[in-house]
């Protein structure tokens, strides 16, 4: 969409800290939505999903929560590693779609 | 399980030149496939996606074209690129909800 030709928004944490990256999605029939993780020159990585049935979702040191009344996702990282710089899509999508709708990203920097 | 191939890794080509972009996938059957541009730091934009052989749906007017001749099998192409066309090009799949990328090609047009 519009929001391909902007810059990248960074989030600067501290090696050790957790990290929350934000999303705000758009349609409110959407009823999937996922976190991609895309490193310097790599396609883009599944990283996590949730349903709207769903409020939260754990994996290993990442947790997705949804709020569907303000349509707000979430994706926090625990104890932030050099490893987790990269930049981070958010996407939604809804079962009679065809094709997901992305985010713009953000990108994940961190500070020894 | 499954996996998705892109080829070649990068390409530097010169303005007025054809482009011819593969991508196969392994492992899945009718899959949606999708070819994705993106510029330097910024986020991705849709150019094509395909729900199966011979069905192409263009996402915005542009220089490109796409084509599905097998199941698994996806290609970008354009008759002669323009230096607007360097990018990091993404393929991707998708059964039936999740999309699932590509290692992806970097194009440079001089």
């Amino acid at each position: 969409g519009e929001s391909v030709g902007l810059h990248l928004p960074t989030l600067s944490v501290q090696e050790g800290d957790n990290s929350i990256i934000n999303c705000a999605y758009s349609n409110s029939a959407s009823d999937y939505f996922i976190w991609y993780k895309q490193e310097s020159g790599k396609g883009p990585q599944f990283i996590i999903d949730i349903r709207s049935n769903m409020d939260k979702r754990q994996g290993q040191r990442v947790t997705v929560l949804l709020n569907k009344t303000v349509k707000h996702l979430s994706l926090q990282i625990a104890a932030t590693q050099p490893g987790d710089s990269a930049v981070y899509f958010c996407a939604e999508n809804n079962s009679s779609a065809s094709k997901i709708i992305f985010g713009s990203g953000t990108r994940l920097s961190i500070r020894p | 399980s499954q996996t998705i191939h892109q080829w070649p890794a990068t390409l530097v080509q010169p303005v007025g030149s054809p482009l011819s972009l593969e991508c196969t996938v392994e492992g899945t059957s009718n899959p949606n496939l999708y070819w994705y541009r993106q510029a330097a730091g910024r986020g991705l934009q849709l150019l094509f996606y395909s729900v199966g052989i011979g069905q192409i749906s263009s996402e915005v007017p542009q220089n490109l074209s796409a084509s599905r001749p097998q199941d698994r099998q996806f290609i970008l192409s354009s008759k002669k690129l323009l230096l607007s066309d360097s990018g990091f090009y993404l393929c991707a799949w998708s059964v039936p909800d999740t999309q699932y990328f590509g290692p992806g090609t970097r194009l440079t047009v001089l």
